[in-house]
């Protein structure tokens, strides 16, 4: 069956670096990928989509991208602040479905 | 202000009563959903609906029920029937087409069992 996977459940990370999360995907070919971030007892808010023809996308100090032979999304954060600590979902379409599926996300701590 | 409004943010449930959760949205979207989170956890899809008075099951559905007459409301009912409905519950809403499904989360609802 398909499979959305994050593998890493928490990252440290020093403030200034580059935070890298990894979103791994078996079984299945998604359209595209999509990112969130989560702040404690808050809804995901959305951040970045990119399609499996697309290599990379960007915004502000944000980074995605798409690797269909590793089958594997990386997001980095560049410059990272404490402000930007917080839980980062991945997700995927479901095959033509009107629905994505989630991955459990990776939380992220960015440490002054 | 466009959005996603859920209400109660707080629930309480006794034993083998039924409870309700309201999800509103005022983008105009066609499709809408209900998440549950359970702590540590991703989210997982209860029910989705793409369009007014039709809607699916999703991976839990179990001991749920929902109703979808009007477009901007998905009202989310936990029966009796869900042993273990204390979590934390989200309703998105997306545009249909080639929009790449975005989803646009309300503020959520924390269930908890007395």
């Amino acid at each position: 069956s398909q499979k959305i996977e994050q593998n890493s459940e928490a990252l440290n990370i020093q403030e200034g670096k580059t935070a890298t999360l990894t979103c791994n995907y078996t079984n299945y070919s998604p359209a595209y990928l999509q990112w969130y971030r989560q702040d404690p007892g808050r809804g995901p808010v959305f951040l970045l989509l990119i399609r499996e023809n697309e290599k990379e996308k960007r915004k502000e100090r944000l980074k995605v991208t798409f690797d269909t032979t590793l089958k594997q999304s990386l997001f980095h954060i560049t410059a990272s602040q404490p402000a930007d600590s917080a839980t980062y979902l991945c997700a995927s379409d479901s095959g033509g479905y009107q629905k994505v599926t989630f991955g459990t996300g990776t939380k992220l701590q960015v440490i002054p | 202000d466009g959005g996603i409004t859920q209400s109660p943010k707080y629930l309480f449930r006794k034993e083998g009563q039924n409870v309700t959760l309201s999800c509103e949205q005022n983008l105009n979207h066609d499709a809408m959903y209900w998440y549950r989170q359970d702590p540590g956890q991703g989210l997982r899809l209860i029910y989705y609906s793409q369009i007014v008075n039709d809607f699916q099951k999703g991976d839990i559905a179990e001991g749920y029920s929902v109703s979808r007459e009007k477009k901007e409301s998905f009202p989310l009912t936990v029966t009796s029937a869900q042993k273990n409905p204390t979590a934390f519950y989200l309703c998105a809403s997306s545009e249909t087409g080639g929009g790449g499904n975005i989803q646009y989360f309300g503020a959520g609802t924390r269930l908890s069992v007395l």
